[in-house]
């Protein structure tokens, strides 16, 4: 069955720019969305079909696609971005449908 | 703005069953899909059910078909899930979340989440 695979962790320190991937085989041919789920609260959309940040988004949160790979990538990292941060997609032959990875804690050290 | 409140969580035996409601509104309801979304205590987010705006098509995981069911009243801009035979793993905040469509559309808002604690 198809699996996004995302890093549990990544740290990085403020100012710096942290790479959060999600993994799965010929992912070029989905569309991939992010959500952000800080402590306590629901997740939010942030980019969605790839590459489109949702209205108010900061312009530091980017996301790209390759082959296998895609990326989300937030520049200039603050405390405030601190945050679990999920891709998803559609997979029709998934025993579910809307299909998340398992998400990557995003640390600001 | 869009505003999506649950309710209906609570704590239920294994075997139980339990009914979730998701009250909408700030967008037209019938013109979107709706999808309840799951996360267990400290786990990650995983898609339970989806129905479409008119209500005509279901959508379940594979974990939850034939014990839960969504069901959606368009006159009152609500949608429900039916949670049946609960099992302890059924454990989670249990997320209501719009629809853009049925396939490749995002979940672009959520509700704040109803606790459902299955006890053995």
């Amino acid at each position: 069955s198809y699996v996004l695979t995302q890093p549990p962790s990544v740290s990085v320190a403020p100012g710096q720019t942290a790479v959060l991937t999600c993994g799965a085989g010929n992912i070029r041919t989905k569309s991939v969305h992010w959500y952000q789920q800080k402590p306590g609260q629901a997740p939010v959309l942030i980019i969605y079909y790839d590459t489109n940040r949702s209205l108010g988004v900061p312009e530091r949160f980017s996301a790209s696609k390759s082959e296998n790979t895609a990326t989300l990538t937030i520049s200039r990292v603050e405390d405030g971005d601190e945050a679990d941060y999920y891709c998803q997609v559609w997979e029709q032959d998934s025993d579910h449908f809307w299909l998340f990875g398992g998400g990557t804690k995003l640390t600001v050290l | 703005e869009v505003q999506l409140v649950e309710s209906g969580g609570g704590v239920v035996q294994s075997g139980g069953s339990l009914r979730l409601s998701c009250a909408a509104s700030g967008f037209i309801f019938t013109k979107y899909d709706m999808s309840w979304v799951r996360q267990s205590p400290g786990k990650g987010l995983e898609w339970v059910s989806a129905i479409t705006g008119r209500g005509d098509r279901t959508f379940y995981a594979d974990p939850v078909r034939g014990r839960f069911t969504i069901f959606r009243d368009n006159s009152r801009n609500t949608v429900d899930l039916q949670l049946n035979t609960l099992r302890v793993e059924d454990t989670a905040v249990y997320y209501c979340a719009k629809g853009a469509g049925i396939g490749s559309y995002p979940l672009d808002s959520w509700g704040q989440g109803t606790l459902v604690t299955v006890s053995s």
